[in-house]
C-alpha cells in the first residue's frame, strides 16, 4: 500500500531564505508526482508536475525533483516570500492505470516578512 | 479560462435534509473527481467520472450520490448526512488519456464547498 509522507509537518522561515520541502512515497512504480499548495479553506492550485520518466520540474522559483529508486521528491523554493505561506502537498499516482492519486500529509509554511 | 467553480461555498444541514452541491468546468476536460478534506488532513478521492460515466466510487457511503449531467457540470446529492460528513468538499477536473484511462495533465481543482452537518 502506497504511503506518501512529508517532512518537516510545519516550517517557519524569515522572508528570503531558501527552503526545501520533503516529499517520501513506499511503492516506487509511480506514473507521475504532483506538487500542490493550498491556501486556508481553499482549493488545490497545481504547482508542478513530473512524470516518472522526468527528474525534475522547474517554474519560476520553484523546482521540484523526484528520484523513484530513493522513494523521494523534493520542492525548492527560492528567496521565499511572505505570500508563499500556505501548506504544500505532494500527491502520487500509482500505476498508468488508476486516476487515483495518494497524498501526502502537507507541509504548512510561513514565512514571515 | 482554467478555473473550477463550486456552489455554493457554504452549506449547513441537518441530519435529515437532501441538499447537492455543484461543480463546473468549461477547459474541455472530460474526467472530473469529487473529494472530500477534513481539517489539517490531505484531500482523499471519492469518485471520478470519465466522459461523463463514473469510473471510480472509493467505498463511499450510499448517502454521497454523484452526478454527471454532461462534460462541465459535476453534482454530489446528499441526503441523511452524519455530522461526521462535515468536510470540505473538493471537485477537481483533468483530461482523461486515450481509452478513457488517466491523462498526463494536472489536475484543476475548484475553491471547494464547506460543509456543516448539525
Amino acid at each position: 500500500k502506497q504511503e506518501v509522507t512529508q517532512i518537516p509537518a510545519a516550517l517557519s522561515v524569515p522572508e528570503g531564505e531558501n527552503l526545501v520541502l520533503n516529499c517520501s512515497f513506499t511503492d516506487s512504480a509511480i506514473y507521475n508526482l504532483q506538487w500542490f499548495r493550498q491556501d486556508p479553506g481553499k482549493g488545490l492550485t497545481s504547482l508542478l508536475l513530473i512524470q516518472s520518466s522526468q527528474r525534475e520540474q522547474t517554474s519560476g522559483r520553484l523546482n521540484a525533483s523526484l528520484d523513484k529508486s530513493s522513494g523521494r521528491s523534493t520542492l525548492y523554493i527560492a528567496a521565499s516570500q511572505p505570500g508563499d505561506s500556505a501548506t504544500y502537498l505532494c500527491a502520487v499516482r500509482r500505476t498508468s492505470g488508476t486516476y487515483k492519486y495518494i497524498f501526502g500529509t502537507g507541509t504548512r509554511l510561513k514565512v514571515l516578512a | 479560462d482554467t478555473e473550477v467553480t463550486q456552489t455554493p461555498k457554504h452549506l449547513v444541514m441537518g441530519m435529515t435534509n437532501k441538499k447537492s452541491l455543484k461543480c463546473e468546468q468549461h477547459m474541455g476536460h472530460r474526467a472530473m473527481y469529487w473529494y472530500k478534506q477534513k481539517a489539517k488532513k490531505p484531500p482523499e478521492l471519492m469518485f471520478v467520472y470519465s466522459y461523463e460515466k463514473l469510473s471510480i466510487n472509493e467505498s463511499v457511503p450510499s448517502r454521497f450520490s454523484p452526478e454527471c449531467p454532461n462534460s462541465s457540470l459535476l453534482n454530489l446529492h446528499l441526503h441523511a448526512l452524519q455530522p461526521e460528513d462535515s468536510a470540505l468538499y473538493l471537485c477537481a477536473s483533468s483530461h482523461p488519456g486515450l481509452a478513457g484511462g488517466p491523462g498526463l495533465e494536472t489536475q484543476y481543482f475548484g475553491p471547494g464547498t464547506r460543509l456543516l452537518v448539525l
